[in-house]
């Protein structure tokens, strides 16, 4: 069964803190996200890669940055957590949108870490 | 990326069919219509994509009227654990891989 796996289901840092959000995906997809889920706010994405060492802005990249070193992993850093970051961050992947794999599969989902900022 | 219309919550009978709509009015040529849902606290899951003629799997079916400029997602008997929040997305299938755009999708509940 192929997956998107995220590293932690819960997580709490303290104000100032650097925070990594992993992510880990077993499909050998190109494309990795970075979505972040507030109530009434819906999916907002961060930040996006389409290939190893690439990244690319998404809607609300302020506060935060990633890497990607190898395929599999992409991974989310803030920088100096702030309250303002207390939210649900999903991480997915897909092939390139332009491929047949990529039209056929959509976005794979991790279940999320939520994290809490206090 | 074509925007798109859904109403905020459906109730279901369990048992029944669920008939979600959407409306994607702007929707262009070669934009998909992909369906996903996200049962609380997961993340979000693939249900079914189309661009203009229906289609079923084992979990769905999607109508797509003749125009384009709406759907259906139809889970032919819904069960207690189809409660979600169900999400109706276009997407192009040309650019650059940021084109999923949610937007605040259905709560549907179904009802034992």
């Amino acid at each position: 069964d192929v997956k998107v796996t995220q590293s932690s289901r819960y997580l709490v840092k303290r104000t100032g803190e650097k925070v990594f959000l992993e992510c880990v995906q077993d499909m050998d997809h190109e494309n990795m996200f970075w979505y972040r889920q507030d109530p009434g706010l819906g999916l907002r994405l961060i930040y996006f890669s389409y290939d190893v060492k690439m990244k690319e802005k998404g809607d609300i990249p302020e506060g935060y940055s990633v890497s990607r070193e190898k395929k599999e992993r992409f991974s989310l850093i803030l920088e100096s957590a702030s309250t303002n970051q207390t939210s649900m961050y999903l991480c997915a992947s897909s092939p390139p949108v332009g491929s047949a794999r990529g039209q056929a599969y959509g976005y794979t989902f991790g279940s999320g870490t939520r994290l809490t900022v206090v | 990326d074509a925007k798109t219309t859904q109403p905020t919550s459906m109730d279901c009978a369990e048992g029944r069919a669920a008939n979600l709509p959407c409306n994607h009015s702007t929707i262009s040529g070669n934009e998909y219509v992909y369906w996903y849902r996200q049962i609380h606290s997961q993340g979000p899951q693939y249900i079914i994509h189309g661009l203009k003629n229906n289609e079923t799997n084992e979990m769905a079916s999607l109508i797509i009227t003749e125009d384009r400029k709406s759907s259906t997602l139809i889970l032919p008997h819904a069960t207690l654990r189809d409660t979600a929040v169900y999400y109706c997305i276009v997407r192009t299938t040309s650019g650059s891989a940021r084109q999923l755009t949610f937007g605040s999708g259905t709560q549907l509940t179904v009802l034992p």
